[in-house]
């Protein structure tokens, strides 16, 4: 079984700072995927970026990067240089890598609001 | 990254009556499409996989009755909610999935959600 916490349901931020979503997770998969994920208010979820169990270095994406930190089954999201549009809810989540099924697990998310 | 489109994005129907909400893949080939159930505030809940061609996997809890899902196509998945009553009301977001990325990234690909409201 996989579980994901995320322990801030808000954070405030000023734009044009940098965040840290906090993301841990469990799981007792060897090979596995975890994923961030941007909700606004309008509903859609919008991927944002991965990262695999094996890659051996952070992925980034733009202003967004994961600090994996796997010996601490942790996967913080950063936001650099925060824009007004980045206010929305965040998901953390991860799936087990191989095979057929490729269901998500989701974490409870963290309310972002970006103030000016 | 791919594109998903979720028709319709808001839907009010009477108590009885059956809803069809549709999920399509424009640019990309979904062997794999996911049904969510989102509440207010809260996180996803999987309702339910459908793999092209083969009946859906439902999760434990969700009445595959009521909720009837179709994946004909390699880009188009259905979910009707039949007999809605106001229990039913709730935010319905979909998913899609290629299945061949040789990365075994599989990148789940959102449509907009439908916002489903039944009187």
């Amino acid at each position: 079984a996989q579980k994901i916490t995320q322990t801030q349901p808000g954070m405030f931020v000023q734009e044009k700072e940098a965040v840290t979503l906090d993301c841990t997770y469990d799981t007792s998969d060897q090979s596995y995927g975890l994923f961030w994920y941007k909700q606004p208010s309008s509903g859609e979820m919008i991927f944002l970026i991965y990262q695999g169990s094996y890659d051996e270095q952070n992925a980034t994406e733009g202003r967004y990067s994961l600090n994996f930190q796997k010996a601490r089954k942790s996967a913080n999201l950063v936001i650099s240089a925060s824009q007004l549009g980045d206010s929305a809810m965040y998901f953390c989540a991860m799936r087990a890598l191989g095979g057929s099924n490729y269901k998500l697990t989701f974490g409870k998310g963290t309310l972002l609001t970006v103030n000016p | 990254g791919a594109v998903v489109s979720q028709h319709p994005s808001r839907v009010i129907c009477k108590s009885g009556t059956s809803v069809k909400i549709e999920c399509r893949s424009l640019d990309f080939q979904a062997t794999t499409m996911f049904w969510y159930r989102q509440f207010p505030k809260q996180s996803l809940m999987l309702m339910a996989t459908s793999n092209e061609g083969s009946k859906a996997t439902y999760e434990q809890g969700v009445e595959k009755d009521k909720f009837l899902i179709n994946h004909a196509s390699l880009t188009l998945s259905t979910l009707t909610v039949t007999s809605a009553h106001p229990e039913d009301s709730s935010f319905y977001i979909c998913s899609a999935s290629s299945g061949q990325d040789f990365l075994a990234k599989n990148i789940q690909y959102f449509g907009a959600g439908t916002r489903l409201s039944v009187l």
